[in-house]
């Protein structure tokens, strides 16, 4: 049982598709992030939300577009995205940005074709 | 300099003995330490906070040394089920939190 929930778990998608992550968090936690795992580089961190509103993006692609509706609740919009794009995409969650420890969804291992 | 660098291993301990990893980092402002564990394609999980005054939960002893920027995993008897990747984890800013690659344990009987 997590306090964080991603889904899909596995997605599969053309270059052309768009397709949504989803991760809702249960720890009512202030602050989510967006984390990327490529095999043997270290997570990549995509996005932060405090509060609800973003304040930072990795210099991340426009291809990926973040959204959080409310402190719970957080996507990951996907479109036109490149193979080098496969990765296990992680969402976490933590009560206040950078300072307290953060808890990991169990990620969406997404495979770009 | 990255922010946060670890030896990626492979460690291989026999089961019982004694590991120790270190991690270092590089912005001298962190004030938040963490030890994560993360098993084969599953997402990191918390292993332990690291406090100044160094803790010690069970096996697990963290241990922070400020003046030479590291922080120190040490793991008594060793079990099979502690093979996994260590992941450092330092916050930069107090804004985010920077992840090292790993360092991989094998445990073998």
């Amino acid at each position: 049982e997590t306090g964080v929930t991603q889904t899909p778990r596995h997605l599969v998608m053309g270059m052309t598709n768009k397709k949504s992550l989803k991760c809702e968090q249960h720890l009512g936690h202030n602050a989510m992030y967006w984390y990327k795992q490529s095999a043997k580089k270290p997570l990549e961190l995509m996005f932060v939300y405090n509060f609800k509103e973003q304040t930072e993006n990795n210099s991340v692609p426009s291809r990926f577009s973040p959204e959080c509706p409310n402190s719970s609740h957080l996507f990951l919009h996907l479109h036109t995205l490149q193979p080098e794009d496969s990765a296990l995409y992680l969402c976490a969650s933590s009560q206040y940005r950078g300072t307290t420890e953060a808890f990991f969804g169990q990620g969406t291992r997404l495979t770009v074709v | 300099r990255k922010e946060v660098e670890q030896d990626p291993g492979p460690f291989n301990v026999p089961e019982g003995a004694t590991v120790a990893f270190n991690c270092t980092y590089s912005n001298s402002a962190s004030q938040s330490f963490f030890w994560y564990r993360q098993d084969c394609r599953k997402e990191p999980k918390l292993l332990m906070s690291v406090y100044s005054s160094g803790n010690e939960d069970g096996r697990f002893t963290a241990q922070l040394n400020r003046a030479s920027q590291y922080i120190s995993l040490l793991i008594r008897d060793s079990k099979l089920s502690d093979s996994a990747t260590y992941l450092c984890v330092v916050n930069a800013n107090t804004d985010k939190l920077i992840f090292g690659t790993g360092t991989r344990l094998q445990v073998f009987p």
